[in-house]
């Protein structure tokens, strides 16, 4: 089975400071996983993703995550928060299939506030 | 190319009744997915489909159903509805994808149920 524990339910942040969200994931193969943020009355959108091409990942909006193996991490940042980063994120991992796609198993969710 | 459209984007519903909600695809995006996103649960795979045929199936009462269309549109069905039952329904569509790495899934903006 896979999982991934999201650390810390609330994150606030200064504006122009440092975003560091963490995800841990549990998985019994390789896991490729994601990063999406849902803002209020949307569906979610994907910030990026890892599927064993590299361990840092760049993606939208100025965001970056790190795949550490022997940490079981996926850790999202971004240098300098922005109001506009006002958001939930949430971390997901998928095993892959020979068949397409499987499902994303989706973390708890980081509520992030960006204080002026 | 258009986004995931979701309709309606908002029900309301007493007990016992069924519902029907629908979901048009990218155009080219064959395999559609269904979550349900409570404050309480978070985000839960319900099922996929692909080539109108169910491929994977989420932890969810047989009340819980779905269908996927020709034109890859897809629909899942609700009956007897219950009060747990609210929530918000997202569906995503992706690409079948390469073996083993997962496709991308774009989620549409969601239909929010509410059941009195």
């Amino acid at each position: 089975a896979q999982s991934v524990t999201q650390l810390g339910s609330h994150v606030s942040v200064s504006e122009g400071a440092l975003v560091l969200l963490r995800c841990n994931y549990s998985s019994s193969v390789p896991p490729y996983l994601f990063w999406y943020v849902q803002y209020p009355n949307q569906g979610l959108q994907l910030l990026l993703k890892y599927t064993s091409a590299a361990t840092l990942v760049k993606g939208i909006n100025g965001f970056e995550a790190e795949f550490k193996k022997s940490e079981t991490s996926f850790h999202l940042t971004k240098p300098s928060a922005h109001m506009s980063d006002a958001a939930e994120y949430f971390c997901a991992v998928s095993r892959g299939s020979n068949f397409g796609n499987e499902k994303l198993t989706f973390g708890t969710g980081t509520r992030l506030t960006i204080i002026p | 190319k258009a986004g995931v459209t979701q309709t309606p984007r908002y029900l309301i519903k007493t007990r016992g009744q069924q519902v029907t909600l629908s979901c048009s695809p990218i155009s080219g995006h064959r395999s559609v997915s269904w979550y349900q996103q409570t404050p309480g649960q978070g985000l839960q795979f319900l099922f996929e489909y692909f080539s109108e045929t169910q491929r994977n199936k989420g932890n969810f009462p047989g009340r819980f159903s779905g269908r996927q269309f020709s034109n890859s549109r897809s629909e899942m069905n609700v009956s007897t509805l219950e009060l747990g039952d609210s929530a918000l329904y997202l569906c995503a569509s992706s690409l079948p994808g390469l073996a083993r790495i997962p496709d991308t899934q774009y989620f549409g903006p969601g239909t929010r149920l509410t059941v009195l």
